[in-house]
């Protein structure tokens, strides 16, 4: 019930395109979503947020789709760029959201072509 | 902005000696770190969260005494592996809560043990 899946494993975007990458939970309790970047031996970076509040936000190229019933969210990346690449992580954490431990989802390597 | 910072980046060392790893918050006091071990092309899984003054939390399937977490002050955290042998190998990558802010990370430290 701790878990968060994300798919897919890995996507290739040619440049201008979307990227969409999704993940899934079970556990209701989860309050925070927040969506990482991380690039080869670097720490993961964070890029966007969300609370079960609102169903989107969205943060110049990124924006989360949230749906709460379905206890799904995506990030999708507009007019993706080969700066992009990297691979992106979702993460779910209940009880104060932020400052509780993360669950990371599996992760996705996006390749962004130019 | 909050930076994090991890010492050292890359360490190789001989099988069954003890490896100190040092995470600094540099511009803000952190009372909570977490130390995250992550194997190639693989999520994030959560050690330990680490309070200022107070003994670590150790995730289960962790062992807390080959993983020793000592958080001393409000601006370091540091990560012992002790006997360290090839299968502690990995990628270990801390974080620190500033307030109720979200978690900020480290660059990670990637360990290698012959």
């Amino acid at each position: 019930q701790q878990q968060v899946k994300q798919s897919p494993q890995s996507l290739i975007v040619q440049k201008g395109g979307i990227s969409i990458i999704n993940c899934a939970y079970e556990n209701t309790a989860f309050d925070y979503f927040p969506w990482y970047q991380q690039f080869p031996g670097k720490g993961p970076a964070l890029l966007i947020a969300i609370r079960p509040d609102v169903s989107e936000k969205k943060e110049g190229r990124f924006t989360i789709s949230f749906n709460k019933s379905a206890k799904q969210f995506s990030l999708h990346i507009m007019d993706s760029q080969p700066g992009d690449s990297a691979t992106y992580f979702c993460a779910a954490s209940e009880d104060g959201g932020a400052t509780n431990k993360l669950i990371f989802g599996t992760g996705t390597l996006l390749a962004v072509q130019p | 902005g909050a930076v994090v910072s991890q010492h050292p980046s890359w360490v190789i060392c001989k099988s069954g000696t003890s490896v100190k790893i040092e995470c600094r918050s540099l511009d803000f006091q952190a009372t909570t770190m977490f130390w995250y071990r992550q194997f190639p092309k693989q999520s994030l899984m959560l050690m330990a969260t680490s309070n200022e003054g107070s003994k670590a939390t150790y995730e289960q399937g962790v062992e807390k005494d080959k993983f020793l977490i000592n958080h001393a002050s409000l601006t370091l955290s540091t990560l012992t592996v002790t006997s360290a042998h090839p299968e502690d190998s990995s990628f270990y990558i801390c974080s620190a809560l500033q307030g109720d802010q979200p978690q900020h990370f480290g660059d990670g430290t990637r360990l290698s043990i012959l």
